[in-house]
Order: structure tokens, then C-alpha cells, then sequence
């Protein structure tokens, strides 16, 4: 089956650096999307890899390893409105979204 | 603002009763998208329309019927719920369903629907 794995939730200080993985076993790979959603709000696009290496925008980064099925997302200089969950989803061979659980990112002061 | 408008926001309903979602985008998109989405739960894929043609249905029980009338709009119509029916429902679009695999899918905020 196919399946991706992300922390439930995580912890993280404001003006640190956090890094929320992502591991995933899918039916092909046509490329890995990260969103994050705040509560109550819809999820928004951050990240697209589908090559290997990594994808820096601004606070965020995105790093992908296609052989090791693996994934992370690099937010640094904590802002607390970066309090969100975040989600993972793989594009498998018949180009449909498999999506993980989301990690739920709590910011403190 | 996403370009992608559900309404309701919010929907509680008797499991006799019938409802539907709305929803709506506005930015030329091709392919739109139901979602199922439950607490610490991955989002589920209802079903998928690409140029108004449905292409996907995962298992969707019958008690919910989708319906496109065109490249913009997509409803869901809700008929004998059950009390496990109650999640956020979200609306997607993306330039099509496929061959563009970097252009991400655009959501709604979702219509929370709970069932008495």
C-alpha cells in the first residue's frame, strides 16, 4: 500500500529553526508537495520537489531524496505565525495526491 | 483568498435530511477536487473532475453524489448522512489533472459539516 509518515505534532521556539520530516512508500513518484494549513483555514501551497536536493524560498526549505523516499521542511527564524500544521502529499504514478496526516507545529515565545 | 470559494462554511444537519456544498474557483482551472478531511487524519480523495468528466471515485458511498456543471463549479449533494460524515469537506483545483506536475492544487476553507 502506499503510505507517508510525518511527526503528529512538534515543538519549536520563536526565532529557531525546525525541520519536519517526511517518509513515504507510494506507486511511483511524479513529485512531493508540502502545505500548510492553519486551523480553520484552507491548506496553501509552500514547496514542489521532484528532483533531489533542495529548494530554498525566502524562511522555508524544501529537501527531497527520491532513493532514501524521503523529505523535509526547513522553516527557520521561527515566526509564531508559522504555528500551523503541515503537510506532506506525494504524486504517485496516476498523477493522484497521497497526503500524510500533517504535523501540527506549536510556536512558543 | 485562495480563488477557490465554498459555501457554506459551516453545515449541521439531521442524517434525514439533504444539503449541498458549494463550490466555486476563479482561476481558469481545469480539474477540481473533493477532499475528506478528518481530525489527525490524512486528507481522503472523494472524487476528481478534469475538463467537467469525473476520472476518480474512491469508493465513495452512494449517500454522496457529486456534480460539475462546468469548468468553475463543483457541488457535493448530501442524502442520509451518517454521524461518521461529520469532517471538513474541502474544495481543490489545479491547471488539470495532469501533465503539469508542478502546479500545485489551490484549496478552499471548507465547509464543516456536522451530523446530528
Amino acid at each position: 500500500g502506499q503510505n507517508i509518515d510525518q511527526p503528529t505534532e512538534m515543538t519549536a521556539t520563536e526565532g529557531a529553526i525546525v525541520q519536519i520530516n517526511c517518509t513515504y512508500q507510494t506507486s511511483g513518484f511524479n513529485g512531493l508537495f508540502w502545505y500548510q494549513q492553519h486551523a480553520g483555514e484552507a491548506p496553501t501551497f509552500l514547496s514542489y520537489n521532484v528532483l533531489d536536493g533542495l529548494e530554498e524560498k525566502g524562511r522555508f526549505s524544501s529537501f527531497l531524496s527520491r532513493s532514501k523516499g524521503y523529505s523535509y521542511l526547513l522553516l527557520k527564524e521561527l515566526q509564531m505565525k508559522d504555528s500551523a500544521s503541515y503537510l506532506c502529499a506525494v504524486m504517485d504514478s496516476n498523477y493522484q495526491l497521497i497526503w500524510g496526516a500533517g504535523t501540527k507545529l506549536i510556536i512558543k515565545p | 483568498e485562495t480563488g477557490v470559494t465554498q459555501t457554506p462554511r459551516h453545515l449541521v444537519m439531521g442524517m434525514t435530511n439533504k444539503k449541498s456544498l458549494k463550490c466555486e474557483q476563479h482561476l481558469g482551472h481545469n480539474a477540481m477536487y473533493w477532499y475528506k478531511q478528518s481530525a489527525k487524519k490524512p486528507l481522503e480523495l472523494m472524487f476528481v473532475y478534469n475538463f467537467k468528466e469525473q476520472t476518480e471515485n474512491n469508493s465513495v458511498p452512494s449517500r454522496f453524489s457529486p456534480e460539475c456543471p462546468n469548468s468553475s463549479h463543483l457541488f457535493l449533494h448530501l442524502h442520509t448522512l451518517q454521524p461518521e460524515d461529520s469532517a471538513l469537506y474541502l474544495c481543490a483545483s489545479s491547471q488539470d489533472k495532469q501533465g503539469h506536475q508542478n502546479q500545485p492544487q489551490h484549496f478552499g476553507d471548507g465547509t464543516r459539516l456536522s451530523i446530528l
